[in-house]
Protein backbone atom coordinates (compact mmCIF):
# COMPACT_ATOMS: atom_id res chain seq x y z
CA UNK A 1 0.00 0.00 0.00
CA UNK A 2 0.91 3.81 -0.56
CA UNK A 3 2.38 5.80 2.33
CA UNK A 4 3.67 9.63 2.43
CA UNK A 5 5.63 10.91 4.79
CA UNK A 6 6.46 14.08 5.38
CA UNK A 7 9.10 16.06 7.95
CA UNK A 8 9.30 17.84 10.34
CA UNK A 9 5.85 17.71 12.03
CA UNK A 10 6.43 21.24 13.59
CA UNK A 11 8.86 23.51 12.97
CA UNK A 12 9.62 27.23 14.83
CA UNK A 13 11.60 29.87 12.60
CA UNK A 14 12.57 33.25 12.98
CA UNK A 15 11.60 36.17 10.19
CA UNK A 16 14.12 35.85 7.36
CA UNK A 17 15.38 32.02 7.82
CA UNK A 18 15.17 29.87 5.07
CA UNK A 19 13.06 26.78 4.89
CA UNK A 20 12.67 23.11 3.62
CA UNK A 21 10.31 21.12 4.22
CA UNK A 22 10.34 17.19 2.71
CA UNK A 23 7.67 14.91 1.72
CA UNK A 24 8.45 11.77 0.39
CA UNK A 25 5.84 9.05 -0.91
CA UNK A 26 6.31 4.87 -0.60
CA UNK A 27 4.69 1.93 -2.70
CA UNK A 28 4.04 4.03 -6.15
CA UNK A 29 5.73 5.07 -8.62
CA UNK A 30 5.57 8.45 -10.80
CA UNK A 31 2.88 10.06 -8.70
CA UNK A 32 1.35 13.43 -8.87
CA UNK A 33 2.98 15.51 -5.72
CA UNK A 34 0.96 18.09 -4.37
CA UNK A 35 1.94 21.14 -2.17
CA UNK A 36 -1.23 22.62 -0.40
CA UNK A 37 -1.33 25.29 2.63
CA UNK A 38 -3.97 24.77 5.42
CA UNK A 39 -4.94 28.28 6.78
CA UNK A 40 -7.67 28.26 10.21
CA UNK A 41 -11.16 28.78 8.83
CA UNK A 42 -10.10 29.08 5.16
CA UNK A 43 -9.61 25.62 3.74
CA UNK A 44 -6.61 24.41 1.60
CA UNK A 45 -4.87 26.52 -1.07
CA UNK A 46 -2.98 24.79 -3.90
CA UNK A 47 0.39 26.07 -3.82
CA UNK A 48 2.56 23.50 -6.19
CA UNK A 49 2.12 20.33 -7.95
CA UNK A 50 4.46 18.27 -10.60
CA UNK A 51 3.69 15.38 -12.89
CA UNK A 52 7.11 14.27 -13.05
CA UNK A 53 11.02 15.12 -11.76
CA UNK A 54 11.46 18.53 -12.47
CA UNK A 55 8.15 19.83 -13.48
CA UNK A 56 6.48 21.96 -11.15
CA UNK A 57 3.39 24.34 -11.78
CA UNK A 58 2.93 27.18 -9.17
CA UNK A 59 -1.12 28.21 -8.62
CA UNK A 60 -0.30 31.35 -6.07
CA UNK A 61 2.76 33.63 -6.95
CA UNK A 62 4.62 33.99 -3.22
CA UNK A 63 7.76 33.46 -1.37
CA UNK A 64 7.74 29.69 -1.96
CA UNK A 65 9.07 27.65 -4.02
CA UNK A 66 9.32 23.68 -4.71
CA UNK A 67 11.33 21.10 -6.18
CA UNK A 68 11.17 17.44 -7.29
CA UNK A 69 14.93 15.71 -7.56
CA UNK A 70 13.41 12.33 -7.36
CA UNK A 71 10.36 10.82 -8.50
CA UNK A 72 8.72 10.15 -4.76
CA UNK A 73 10.53 13.17 -3.15
CA UNK A 74 8.57 16.92 -2.97
CA UNK A 75 10.04 19.78 -1.58
CA UNK A 76 8.63 23.09 -0.31
CA UNK A 77 11.34 25.82 0.02
CA UNK A 78 12.01 29.69 1.67
CA UNK A 79 15.30 31.26 1.41
CA UNK A 80 13.89 33.97 3.70
CA UNK A 81 10.65 33.22 5.74
CA UNK A 82 7.74 35.78 6.46
CA UNK A 83 5.51 35.86 8.92
CA UNK A 84 2.51 35.19 6.48
CA UNK A 85 4.15 32.28 6.07
CA UNK A 86 3.03 30.69 8.56
CA UNK A 87 0.55 27.66 8.56
CA UNK A 88 -0.31 24.22 8.28
CA UNK A 89 1.65 22.80 5.07
CA UNK A 90 -0.12 19.66 3.38
CA UNK A 91 1.47 17.02 0.89
CA UNK A 92 -0.25 14.90 -0.96
CA UNK A 93 -0.19 12.91 -4.01
CA UNK A 94 -2.32 11.20 -6.96
CA UNK A 95 -2.21 8.67 -9.85
CA UNK A 96 -2.93 11.22 -12.75
CA UNK A 97 -5.68 13.47 -12.22
CA UNK A 98 -7.68 11.40 -9.70
CA UNK A 99 -8.22 11.19 -5.93
CA UNK A 100 -5.41 12.65 -3.96
CA UNK A 101 -4.40 11.45 -0.34
CA UNK A 102 -2.84 13.35 1.99
CA UNK A 103 -0.08 13.86 4.32
CA UNK A 104 0.18 14.32 7.95
CA UNK A 105 1.52 17.71 7.27
CA UNK A 106 3.60 20.20 8.98
CA UNK A 107 2.84 22.93 11.04
CA UNK A 108 5.10 25.82 10.77
CA UNK A 109 5.37 29.02 12.56
CA UNK A 110 7.51 32.27 12.01
CA UNK A 111 8.27 34.35 14.62
CA UNK B 1 -12.04 29.82 -12.16
CA UNK B 2 -13.83 27.45 -9.95
CA UNK B 3 -14.93 27.83 -6.61
CA UNK B 4 -16.29 25.84 -3.42
CA UNK B 5 -18.83 26.74 -0.91
CA UNK B 6 -19.30 25.45 2.42
CA UNK B 7 -22.21 27.41 4.29
CA UNK B 8 -21.79 26.40 7.63
CA UNK B 9 -18.69 26.91 9.54
CA UNK B 10 -19.66 25.44 12.34
CA UNK B 11 -22.28 22.58 13.63
CA UNK B 12 -23.19 21.38 16.63
CA UNK B 13 -25.29 18.05 17.02
CA UNK B 14 -26.11 15.60 19.88
CA UNK B 15 -25.55 12.06 19.09
CA UNK B 16 -28.49 9.94 16.89
CA UNK B 17 -29.22 13.72 15.25
CA UNK B 18 -29.27 13.46 11.74
CA UNK B 19 -26.45 15.71 9.68
CA UNK B 20 -26.25 17.77 6.34
CA UNK B 21 -23.27 19.59 5.57
CA UNK B 22 -24.23 21.45 2.58
CA UNK B 23 -21.33 22.58 -0.24
CA UNK B 24 -22.26 23.68 -3.49
CA UNK B 25 -19.85 24.69 -6.23
CA UNK B 26 -19.13 27.24 -8.98
CA UNK B 27 -18.42 25.71 -12.54
CA UNK B 28 -20.26 25.17 -15.99
CA UNK B 29 -18.57 21.70 -17.24
CA UNK B 30 -18.27 18.06 -16.00
CA UNK B 31 -16.93 17.72 -12.28
CA UNK B 32 -15.41 15.69 -9.67
CA UNK B 33 -16.30 15.88 -5.97
CA UNK B 34 -15.18 14.83 -3.08
CA UNK B 35 -15.62 15.15 0.88
CA UNK B 36 -12.82 14.87 2.96
CA UNK B 37 -12.56 14.47 7.03
CA UNK B 38 -9.94 15.55 8.92
CA UNK B 39 -10.22 13.68 12.47
CA UNK B 40 -8.37 15.34 15.42
CA UNK B 41 -4.55 15.11 15.40
CA UNK B 42 -5.17 12.99 12.40
CA UNK B 43 -4.73 12.91 8.51
CA UNK B 44 -6.81 14.65 6.25
CA UNK B 45 -8.66 11.27 4.46
CA UNK B 46 -11.40 10.55 2.06
CA UNK B 47 -15.05 10.08 3.00
CA UNK B 48 -16.00 9.53 -0.60
CA UNK B 49 -16.14 10.80 -3.93
CA UNK B 50 -18.08 11.25 -7.44
CA UNK B 51 -16.84 11.28 -10.55
CA UNK B 52 -20.05 9.69 -12.53
CA UNK B 53 -22.83 7.17 -12.31
CA UNK B 54 -25.56 7.27 -9.74
CA UNK B 55 -25.36 10.72 -8.26
CA UNK B 56 -25.58 9.03 -4.94
CA UNK B 57 -22.51 7.99 -3.12
CA UNK B 58 -21.69 6.42 -0.27
CA UNK B 59 -18.87 6.62 1.47
CA UNK B 60 -17.04 5.23 4.84
CA UNK B 61 -18.86 5.19 8.51
CA UNK B 62 -22.37 5.21 7.30
CA UNK B 63 -21.77 8.51 5.24
CA UNK B 64 -23.53 9.13 1.98
CA UNK B 65 -23.98 12.41 -0.16
CA UNK B 66 -25.67 13.49 -3.53
CA UNK B 67 -24.97 15.48 -6.33
CA UNK B 68 -27.66 17.36 -7.53
CA UNK B 69 -26.24 18.65 -11.20
CA UNK B 70 -28.98 21.59 -11.66
CA UNK B 71 -28.47 22.40 -8.11
CA UNK B 72 -24.30 23.03 -8.50
CA UNK B 73 -24.68 20.76 -4.79
CA UNK B 74 -23.16 18.07 -3.16
CA UNK B 75 -24.55 17.39 0.41
CA UNK B 76 -22.87 15.28 2.58
CA UNK B 77 -25.53 13.04 4.93
CA UNK B 78 -25.19 10.87 7.84
CA UNK B 79 -28.85 9.58 9.01
CA UNK B 80 -27.27 8.87 12.45
CA UNK B 81 -24.00 10.98 14.24
CA UNK B 82 -21.82 9.55 16.54
CA UNK B 83 -19.17 11.38 19.18
CA UNK B 84 -16.73 10.14 16.69
CA UNK B 85 -18.36 12.07 13.94
CA UNK B 86 -16.42 14.82 15.84
CA UNK B 87 -13.80 16.74 13.16
CA UNK B 88 -13.67 18.96 9.93
CA UNK B 89 -15.07 18.45 6.57
CA UNK B 90 -14.13 19.85 3.48
CA UNK B 91 -15.68 19.64 0.39
CA UNK B 92 -13.58 20.00 -2.92
CA UNK B 93 -14.43 19.94 -6.62
CA UNK B 94 -12.12 19.47 -9.59
CA UNK B 95 -13.11 20.59 -13.15
CA UNK B 96 -12.82 16.29 -14.35
CA UNK B 97 -10.55 17.21 -17.84
CA UNK B 98 -7.75 16.30 -16.58
CA UNK B 99 -6.97 18.86 -14.31
CA UNK B 100 -4.94 18.71 -11.13
CA UNK B 101 -6.14 21.36 -9.22
CA UNK B 102 -8.67 20.65 -6.40
CA UNK B 103 -10.46 23.21 -5.29
CA UNK B 104 -11.22 22.92 -1.68
CA UNK B 105 -14.23 24.94 0.27
CA UNK B 106 -13.62 26.10 3.94
CA UNK B 107 -14.95 23.52 5.63
CA UNK B 108 -17.26 22.63 8.16
CA UNK B 109 -16.70 22.00 12.06
CA UNK B 110 -18.53 19.29 13.34
CA UNK B 111 -18.93 18.92 17.32
CA UNK B 112 -20.78 15.89 18.35
CA UNK B 113 -22.22 16.05 21.90
CA UNK B 114 -22.49 12.65 23.72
Amino acid sequence: SQTIHQWPATLVQPVGSPLSLECTVEGTSNPNLYWYRQAAGRGLQLLFYSVGIGQISSEVPQNLSASRPQDRQFILSSKKLLLSDSGFYLCAWSRSADTQYFGPGTRLTVL
Amino acid sequence: AQSVSQHNHHVILSEAASLELGCNYSYGGTVNLFWYVQYPGQHLQLLLKYFSGDPLVKGIKGFEAEFIKSKFSFNLRKPSVQWSDTAEYFCAVNSGAGSYQLTFGKGTKLSVIP
